[in-house]
């Protein structure tokens, strides 16, 4: 699987939007992004993903690049709940053998301030 | 999302005892579970794979004598640390990853981890 590179921390004012960006540099056409997130002492919680799109759902938009060698994420408007690690993992489609994995970066440490 | 359930939340042991973690998909059959460790200020790294009925798949440096998994059922995954030390003291979590039909990219959920303590 592609590797990805975050920047070790974020900070955002609350309210405000916050951008996470991924660069995936070396992804596969056959790869998709994902972003999990891990609040402390907690299991990570998935977010988004996608493939080429960008994608919106309830908690955030994923904008990835027309090249796909880089995502944003973006949560429109932060809460000091959004403070968390947010991973961006690359990966193949599951192909129905058992060889589907998430291999964890150290992520982005995103606080979110008063 | 799909809900995953761990249990314990949090063990203290002795050293030498075994401990046994379940993971249990609630709403949803889970063909793939994964078992994760967690250190402190670390990533996660990914122990083992699992798949119902079948033999755990270990990732590389993890004893698989020492850290028993067992998958049943499409439900329930277990994770038995045995002759526990303290440095096996960690936050352990489990991943389970919804079937779905050949070529569905489904994603994976996670449970909300186990603190173990190994005193």
């Amino acid at each position: 699987d592609a590797k990805t590179t975050q920047p070790t921390s974020m900070d955002c004012a609350e309210g405000r939007a916050a951008n996470l960006p991924c660069n995936h540099s070396t992804i596969s056409g056959n790869e998709y992004v994902y972003w999990y997130r891990q609040i402390h002492s907690q299991g990570p919680q998935y977010i988004i993903h996608g493939l080429k799109n960008n994608e919106t759902n309830e908690m955030a938009s994923l904008i990835i690049t027309e090249d796909r060698k880089s995502s944003t994420l973006i949560l429109p408007h932060a809460t000091l709940r959004d403070t968390a690690v947010y991973y961006c993992i690359v990966r193949v489609a599951w192909s129905g053998g058992s060889n589907y994995k998430l291999t964890f970066g150290k992520g982005t440490l995103l606080t979110v301030n008063p | 999302g799909a809900v995953v359930s761990q249990h314990p939340s949090w063990v203290i042991c002795k050293s030498g005892t075994s401990v046994k973690i379940e993971c249990r998909s609630l709403d949803f059959q889970a063909t793939t579970m994964f078992w994760y460790r967690q250190f402190p200020k670390q990533s996660l790294m990914l122990m083992a794979t699992s798949n119902e009925g079948s033999k755990a798949t270990y990732e590389q440096g993890v004893e698989k004598d020492k850290f028993l998994i067992n998958h049943a059922s499409l439900t329930l995954s277990t994770l038995t640390v045995t002759s526990a030390h303290p440095e096996d003291s960690s936050f352990y979590i489990c991943s389970a990853r919804e079937r779905g039909a050949m070529g569905q990219n489904t994603e994976a959920f996670f449970g909300q981890g186990t603190r173990l303590t190994v005193v």
